[in-house]
């Protein structure tokens, strides 16, 4: 079974700072790994994914996440926050290329302070 | 290009009323799929569809949900009576058939308030 655990329910950052979200799986089988967010009154937004390519992933918006296989790590960065940044962030699992299945972390919400 | 689209925004019920969610994925994506986030909780797995079949139902709660997607196109699910637990928000998400890492699309989600 898998499983996504996100430390810190809330992060708060201020404006031009760095954001780090860390998560931590496991799973059996080699994962894929996504980083969703949820920006206010929208639905879940993809960020990034990691799919067994390079460790160091780029996203959206100036965001990117390294896969750390040793750590079962997938931390997800942005070098200075922006007000926009302000929103829910879910780290997710699936179960490589087995599943589409999603397992999800409890999610981090970021406040950003000007 | 339509995403993928939620009916209602919102849903006030009272306990043992039946309310049925409804959700229209992004047009070709077979796979379609159901997840529910109790306030507090992680957003947890539901249902798979591939086109019109089940394709895994592990995460359904109980037999008062029952979901549907005739045709392989919408999907509804249909909570019977419903109880104050199945309060939450309902997403939807759908995505092209392919292996693990296709990226899957949500919708804004069905706010479920029972009282």
């Amino acid at each position: 079974a898998q499983s996504v655990t996100q430390l810190g329910s809330h992060v708060s950052v201020s404006e031009g700072a760095l954001v780090l979200l860390r998560c931590n799986y496991s799973s059996s089988v080699p994962p894929y790994l996504f980083w969703y967010v949820q920006y206010p009154n929208q639905g879940l937004q993809l960020l990034l994914k990691y799919t067994s390519a390079a460790t160091l992933v780029k996203g959206i918006n100036g965001f990117e996440a390294e896969f750390k296989k040793s750590e079962t790590s997938f931390h997800l960065t942005k070098p200075s926050a922006h007000m926009s940044d302000a929103a829910e962030y879910f780290c997710a699992v699936t179960e490589g290329a087995a599943g589409n299945k999603l397992t999800f972390g409890g999610g981090t919400r970021v406040l950003v302070k000007p | 290009e339509a995403g993928v689209t939620q009916f209602p925004s919102h849903s006030v019920i009272e306990k043992g009323q039946t309310v049925t969610l409804r959700c229209d994925p992004i047009s070709g994506h077979d796979n379609l799929y159901w997840y529910r986030r109790v306030m507090g909780k992680e957003i947890k797995f539901l249902l798979h569809f591939v086109k019109e079949s089940k394709q895994d139902e592990s995460g359904m709660p109980n037999n008062r949900f029952l979901a549907e997607r005739t045709g392989g196109t919408y999907s509804t699910l249909k909570v019977q009576p419903a109880e104050l637990e199945d309060s939450g928000v309902y997403f939807c998400a759908s995505s092209q058939l392919g292996q693990g890492n296709t990226e899957a699309f949500f919708g804004q989600g069905t706010r479920l308030t029972v009282v």
